[in-house]
């Protein structure tokens, strides 16, 4: 067990619809980070939180929103899903930010959208 | 900006047999280098890292050595079992503070 705790572990939707994917990182750790993987796209970076301010951003599309509150969980909010959407998503968390540091992996929600 | 790259998988090995998953990354300056594991229906957990040129990096009988003159980070392991068949994730933290991924590389292990 990681520590990181997402939730829900699995979500079917609709195309057209809204969803929002929750992340607790582990007690301590002020950095969040959220990863797509699909079969054919492997683990995409999406964005980055340190301590409530976002930090970096990478594939992340314009549907797609997140933002870490002062008690340092995270949501994903995905909108107007599409089929490519589905996917598993996870987020991660460190301790802090920094060269050397690595990152403890949730479980992942698995989103299918039908 | 920062990659990095793996060999295709699957890879398929009889057990007991020698594991060599390559992995080579693009970065500016002197990034930190991971290998991550996911067990089929689980998240990734980090099996071993290396934060400087020269650092091998060990666990559960794993090793990779940081190569800065071929931009390298080669997973090896001596004699794998059933119990690692699993996919493998090289991955880097360079300037931009990003921990970026490569594609994954499945190890098949068969009795």
């Amino acid at each position: 067990d990681s520590g990181v705790t997402q939730t829900p572990k699995h979500l079917i939707t609709a195309t057209g619809q809204r969803v929002t994917l929750r992340c607790s990182p582990r007690s301590g750790d002020l950095s969040v980070y959220w990863y797509q993987q699909s079969l054919d796209q492997g683990l995409q970076f999406l964005i980055q939180y340190y301590n409530g301010e976002e930090r970096a951003k990478g594939n992340i599309l314009e549907r797609f929103s997140a933002q870490q509150f002062p008690d340092l969980h995270s949501e994903l909010n995905l909108s107007s899903l599409e089929l490519g959407d589905s996917a598993l998503y996870f987020c991660a968390s460190s301790p802090r930010q920094g060269l050397t540091t690595e990152a403890f992996f949730g479980q992942g929600t698995r989103l299918t959208v039908v | 900006g920062d990659s990095v790259t793996q060999m295709e998988g699957p890879v398929t090995l009889s057990e007991e047999a020698f594991l060599t998953i390559n992995c080579t990354y693009t970065a500016t300056g002197y990034p930190s280098l991971f290998w991550y594991v996911q067990y089929p229906g689980e998240g990734l957990q980090l099996l071993l890292k290396a934060t400087k040129a020269d650092d091998k990096g060990s666990n559960k009988g794993f090793e990779a050595t940081y190569r800065k003159e071929t931009t390298s980070f080669h997973l090896e392991k001596g004699s794998v079992q059933v119990s690692d068949s699993a996919v493998y994730f090289c991955a880097l933290r360079g300037n931009t503070d990003k921990l970026i991924f490569g594609t994954g590389t499945r190890l098949q292990v068969f009795p």
